[in-house]
């Protein structure tokens, strides 16, 4: 079952502004992980904010977990046209993990 | 270099034909997992492998078998592919399970078109 789903699924912006993506998801967690697609290739590992965090930040990304909505949000601050790529949320459940369908990211030089 | 590799990349078969998508990590990782990834669909479980001889059922597990007889290796069997199983295949490992705090490493993807 499909635990993650993101928001919007596409989302176009200018170079040098920031872009937003959300992640909702279904049960208790105990991290989420954020990762990015250029396209068709595999996936890249972001960054992991643990069920205990409310905010990270790594480089220009910024992380948000909301436990008592379900939630997470990704923020990449002063986008760059190589930020154009798909983002994934993913939860772990009992030794699974879930990933969402994706936020399609498309940053206009 | 650190890394997962799968073979083919591409492959184009006929329905009811037999093939093995393999997977490879040089990273002595214990947790190998298999995704399938279909437009509008993310990417769902397949399989996935806690350690060597150790293997349970993703989200989607139906036409596939797996095998981890080694650690490094972590097969993915299709025994008489049917064209709903056309789609992009990807191989991960992670060093282990760890509550699902660990980073997963992706291989490159295998398109496979089932005729």
């Amino acid at each position: 079952s499909q635990q993650g789903e993101e928001d919007p699924q596409a989302l176009s912006i200018q170079e040098g502004e920031n872009a937003t993506m959300n992640c909702s998801y279904k049960t208790s967690i105990n991290n989420l992980q954020w990762y990015r697609q250029n396209s068709g290739r595999g996936l890249v590992h972001l960054i992991l904010i643990r069920s205990n965090e409310r905010e990270k930040h790594s480089g220009r990304l910024r992380v948000t977990l909301d436990t008592s909505k379900k939630s997470s949000s990704l923020l990449i601050t002063a986008s760059r046209a190589a930020d154009t790529a798909s983002y994934f949320c993913s939860t772990s459940g009992t030794y699974k993990y879930i990933f969402g369908t994706g936020t399609r990211l498309k940053v206009l030089a | 270099e650190a890394q997962v590799t799968q073979n083919p990349r591409y492959l184009i078969t006929v329905t009811g034909k037999k093939l093995t998508v393999t997977c490879s990590q040089n990273m002595n990782h214990e947790y190998m997992s298999w995704y399938r990834q279909d437009p509008g669909l993310g990417l769902r479980q397949i399989y996935y492998s806690m350690n060597v001889e150790v293997t349970d059922k993703g989200d989607v597990p139906e036409g596939y078998k797996v095998s981890r007889k080694e650690k490094r290796n972590f097969p993915l069997i299709l025994e008489s592919p049917s064209p709903n199983q056309t789609s992009l295949y990807f191989c991960a490992s992670s060093a282990s399970y760890s509550g699902g705090s660990n980073e997963q490493f992706f291989g490159p993807g295998t398109r496979l078109t089932v005729l």
